[in-house]
């Protein structure tokens, strides 16, 4: 499995933008890009996906180095209740693997 | 529409006790997944059903570990006996299969179990 590399916390002010960081140097061309994010006494839910290009929805951006390499999860204005663990996964696309969950981002969100 | 559901969302026993969880993906979800959350880690797979039959339980320590699905829709997970180290988070997820390789998983809130 294609392995990424996250910061293991990272702390930002309420209503400013977060960005989070993703390595991804073994990515495959077939690979795509999921996060998701785990609140507390929650299971985990779905943010955002990509494979090439930038991504948004309504939840967040997805931007994407044009090698594919590295990946940011972009929270536009950060609120207390994005306090989460965030996970950055690789899956391949042609054959469906599943998801491998490394240890995650803790982002804490001060007030 | 409801989420994935699972019961109990707490459950404290002695090692070498049994234990059952389960659970009940969204309506009309084709694929169901088991995973375990160790505390500080991410979620690992333990099982994935398609409808009633397994395609993958690599990970599933099939020694004190077991997982059903009979009739493809709710699904069993059951440890006998249980060890200390099965301290964990058990989540379970769902997916539609609507052909499309990168869908969503949608999870359930967990059950908490701890071995005493």
């Amino acid at each position: 499995d294609a392995k990424t590399t996250q910061p293991n916390s990272m702390e930002s002010n309420e209503e400013e933008p977060v960005h989070l960081p993703c390595n991804h140097s073994t990515i495959s061309g077939t690979d795509y890009i999921h996060w998701y994010r785990q609140l507390p006494s929650q299971g985990p839910e779905y943010v955002i996906h990509g494979l090439t290009s930038n991504v948004n929805n309504r939840m967040a951006s997805l931007a994407i180095a044009e090698d594919r390499k590295s990946s940011t999860l972009i929270l536009h204005r950060a609120t207390l209740r994005d306090a989460a663990v965030y996970y950055c996964i690789l899956r391949d696309g042609n054959y469906g693997q599943n998801f491998v969950f490394g240890p995650g981002t803790r982002l804490s969100v001060l007030p | 529409e409801a989420g994935v559901a699972q019961s109990p969302r707490y459950k404290i026993i002695e090692k070498r006790q049994s234990v059952a969880f389960w659970c009940n993906p969204i309506s009309g979800h084709a694929t169901l997944y088991w995973y375990q959350q160790i505390l500080g880690q991410g979620p690992k797979l333990l099982i994935q059903f398609q409808n009633n039959g397994v395609v993958d339980d690599s990970q599933l320590p099939k020694d004190r570990f077991s997982a059903e699905r009979l009739k493809g829709v709710d699904s069993t997970l059951k440890i006998q006996p249980a060890k200390l180290e099965d301290s964990a988070v058990y989540l379970c997820a769902s997916r539609p299969n609507l052909g499309g390789l990168q869908e969503t998983q949608y999870f359930g809130p967990g059950t908490r179990l701890l071995v005493l």
